[in-house]
């Protein structure tokens, strides 16, 4: 069966730094497109990054620079690296292997 | 990008009701649209890939039909547990985009 767990969210100030972090199970994550999908409280989905099977990596403007998808084969891991975290990165970050697999979530705060 | 566009943004509907949800595409994305429901505190759950196809363990009262620039959802008979947010996505070219959510409310 098809897992996503992600963890590391939380409270930040703006300006810092969190990373996020998703386990998989019942499929490696080199195998497949793997995505980072947010949603700011009480809007729409929003794309954020995706790394495809060659390593290769896309972002949204609005995080191009400040953000680094990354992925760990051996431990079967998908990670958002977020820097210079701005208030309106406010949101729950979901690791998605779209379309039809996505994890539960996890809720990044950035505020003072 | 492809920019992806729902309507109505919100609807009310009754119990039995039939509803239907459009998308448009800013360009033609041949049948690469899916369908979501989301509910409160709950992650995105597929209903429709390839704008037609019903994902394993969905009612078949959810459909889906449309190419190119327009798309379909309907729900034949609303049931209690259909009040949700709806989405319609594109994963004909990257990034992949979401139309902007369509609130299924009780009238």
């Amino acid at each position: 069966e098809v897992q996503l767990v992600e963890s590391g969210g939380g409270l930040v100030q703006p300006g810092g730094s969190l990373r996020l972090s998703c386990a998989a199970s019942g499929f490696t994550v080199s195998s497949d497109y793997m995505n980072w999908v947010r949603q700011a409280p009480g809007k729409g989905l929003e794309w954020v990054s995706v790394i495809y099977t060659g390593g290769s990596t896309s972002y949204a403007d609005s995080v191009k620079g400040r953000f680094t998808i990354s992925r760990d084969n051996s431990k079967n891991m998908l990670y958002l690296q977020m820097n210079s975290l701005r208030a309106e990165d406010t949101a729950v970050y979901y690791c998605a292997r779209v379309p039809r697999y996505w994890g539960q979530g996890t809720l990044v705060t950035v505020s003072s | 990008d492809i920019q992806m566009t729902q309507s109505p943004s919100s609807l009310s509907a009754s119990v039995g009701d039939r509803v239907t949800i459009t998308c448009r595409a800013s360009q033609s994305i041949t049948t690469y649209l899916n369908w979501y429901q989301q509910k409160p505190g709950k992650a995105p759950n597929l209903l429709i890939y390839a704008a037609s196809s019903l994902q394993s363990g969905v009612p078949s009262r959810f459909s889906g039909s449309g190419s190119g620039t327009d798309f379909t959802l309907t729900i034949s008979s609303l049931q209690p547990g259909d009040f949700a947010t709806y989405y319609c996505q594109q994963s004909y070219s990257t990034p992949v985009t979401f139309g902007q959510g369509t609130k299924v409310e009780i009238k």
